[in-house]
Order: structure tokens, then sequence, then C-alpha cells
């Protein structure tokens, strides 16, 4: 089946710095979407992105699909931004749902 | 309404209960699931309920057993669960199947004595 790897899987930073978080997929899909899960396990949609790429305030991300990959930008991190972090891609076949990557812990200190 | 909904919050039971978990939504989706997670791990699908009928079910044992009465809502029946079944129960829905933008409900920690 398909593979969904995340880097890095644990990112520390200040508050106010910038990361990016990659995604790498091992087959085609039909959607990928990226996920933050808060302290208290409330799993948000972040975006909903198989390809190009979407803003939303201080997140962006970029999917290149013939390329296989995904980067979700972060920029000024605050500690709120503290969570885990999922990449989640559909596969292309007919009846099978998301599959989730492992996904990187981010802690943002003040 | 963008809400997923899920009672209870919190749940722990004996190995000889049977308890049920709800999740609601009223954004119009039909395609609802069930996730479990434990903890530092991904989420990992359990059932797919789409228009109202089951149209996966990732080898789960039979004391867990999914209803989904409407379109509006689901429902996961537990029964003479294991203590290896405390986790975090999380109900999911999206439009369909095939548009898979995922909506989540807070979730059920679920702990098993």
């Amino acid at each position: 089946g398909i593979q969904v790897e995340q880097s890095p899987p644990d990112l520390i930073l200040q508050e106010g710095a910038n990361s990016t978080l990659r995604c790498n997929f091992s087959d085609s899909v039909n959607n990928l979407q990226w996920f933050h899960q808060n302290p208290w396990g409330q799993l948000i949609n972040l975006f909903y992105i198989p390809s190009g790429t979407k803003q939303n305030g201080r997140l962006s991300a970029t999917t290149v699909a013939t390329e296989r990959y995904s980067l979700l930008y972060i920029s000024s991190s605050q500690t709120t931004d503290s969570g885990v972090y999922f990449c989640a891609v559909q596969p292309n076949q007919a009846g099978t749902a998301l599959i989730f990557g492992k996904g990187t812990t981010l802690s943002v200190s003040s | 309404d963008t809400e997923v909904t899920q009672t209870p919050k919190h749940l722990v039971m004996g190995m000889t209960n049977k308890k049920s978990l709800k999740c609601e939504q009223h954004m119009g989706h039909r395609a609802m699931y069930w996730y479990k997670q434990k903890a530092k791990k991904p989420p990992e699908l359990m059932f797919v309920y789409s228009y109202e009928k089951l149209s996966i079910n990732e080898s789960v044992p039979s004391r867990f057993s999914p209803e989904c009465p409407n379109s509006s809502l689901l429902n996961l029946h537990l029964h003479a669960l294991q203590p290896e079944d405390s986790a975090l129960y999380l109900c999911a829905s999206s439009q369909d199947e095939r548009n898979e933008k995922l909506f989540f409900g807070s979730g059920t920690q679920l702990s098993v004595l």
C-alpha cells in the first residue's frame, strides 16, 4: 500500500520562528490533507490540498503531486501552534480512505 | 455549523459493560467515520458509512458495533472490551466518501478497566 512519511518527527521552536514540515508519499493520490491536533486531542483540518498552493493566515501549504510531496509552512510561530501535525492522503483506488502519516510533533516555547 | 459533536467526552467502563459512543453532524455530510487513536500514534480508521450504509470495515473486532440511524447520527456500540481497547475514539464526517475533506469531533477518551 501507499506509504506516507513525515519529517521531521519532532520540532522545537522559539516563538516567532518559521518552520517547514514535509510529507512524502509513495504513489499517486486523489487528495492530500493537513491536520493539526492540539494538546487536548482536537483534530483541525488545516488544508485540503491535492495540488498547488494555499494560504490561511500564517500557514500555507504546497503540494507537488507529480513529485509526490507536500510542504506545510508555519510563519511567526506562536505557542498555540504546538501540537501534532498530520499529513493524510487518499490513494486513487476506489474504496480506500485516508491514510495518515505518523505526524510531526511541534513544541513552540515563549 | 461546521461542528461534529461527540458524547461522552470521557468514558470509563469495565470489561463486562455495554456502552455506546455517539456522534452527530448537521453539515449535510453523507459520509461518516470512526477512528481509533492510541497515544502518540496517528488515527486508525475503523469504519466508514456512506449514505447510511457501511462501506468500509477495517477488520475491526465484533466487540465494536457501528450503527448509522440516519445521515446525521453515528453510534459505536461497545461490548466486552479489553484493556488494550483504551484509546481516543474520534468521529469524522465529509461531504461524501470521495470528497474527503474530513471534519473531526473532539473525541471520546475511553478507558477499559
